[in-house]
């Protein structure tokens, strides 16, 4: 099974500010997505993190807001910008391992909020 | 666009059987998964249904009509451990019309009675 990490596990953050969020893998994986979730909501794909391109973004996800770094295939960021309360959420960082894989792994994800 | 229905809640009994009905509308449709997630836990990958049929996993089967844009999961000798929320989510391809990306529909709480 997948070893996914991030970091932090949860923050408190004020208005204004940015908030990075880490996502280490085990080992190289072909895709890696982060998706946001409400407690005791859906999961909403934010984006697909691509190695060595722009991530690609779900209609209503902005780079500006959520700028994504992919610099290898076992690691990935998400940036939370000029954070409102409204972006309070669980933030997952997901991957899948192999090009022919359906299975996809999630990360403990990242407990946000926004004061 | 998109959209999934599933129940929201769902209550049984240890040892019971149940099942959590999901349907689906969306373009491009590749196949229909399901996760498990517990209280303050990661999704966990269940089954995955591309072509019609039952597919069988220990306690746990998944059922898919491409026909009917209809799936379930059937989840048999309900244990107290498997109180949790359930989503099933179909690979539709997204903005990127990537087939490994994934629509969640809202969730399913089941909760299992002693």
């Amino acid at each position: 099974s997948a070893v996914i990490s991030q970091k932090p596990s949860r923050d408190i953050c004020q208005r204004g500010t940015s908030l990075t969020i880490q996502c280490q893998v085990d080992s190289q994986v072909t895709m890696m997505f982060w998706y946001r979730q409400q407690p005791g909501q859906s999961l909403t794909l934010i984006a697909t993190a691509n190695q060595g391109s722009e991530a690609t973004y779900e209609s209503g996800f902005v780079i500006d807001k959520f700028p994504i770094s992919r610099p290898n295939l076992t690691f990935s960021t998400l940036t939370v910008s000029n954070m409102s309360p409204e972006d309070s959420s669980i933030y997952l960082c997901s991957v899948v391992y192999q090009t022919d894989s359906y299975e996809q792994y999630f990360g403990p994800g990242t407990r946000l909020t926004v004061t | 666009g998109q959209s999934l229905e599933q129940p929201s809640e769902v209550t049984a009994v240890e040892g019971a059987i149940v099942q959590i009905n999901c349907t689906y509308q969306t373009s491009g449709f590749y196949g229909l998964s399901w996760y498990q997630q517990h209280d303050g836990g990661a999704p966990t990958f269940l089954s995955y249904n591309a072509l019609d049929g039952l597919e069988e996993t220990g306690r746990f089967s998944s059922f898919l009509s491409r026909s009917d844009s209809y799936g379930y999961l059937l989840l048999q000798e309900l244990q107290m451990k498997d109180s949790a929320s359930y989503f099933c989510a179909v690979r539709d391809g997204g903005s990127s019309g990537s087939a490994r990306q994934l629509t969640f529909g809202s969730g399913t709480q089941l909760t299992v009675l002693p």
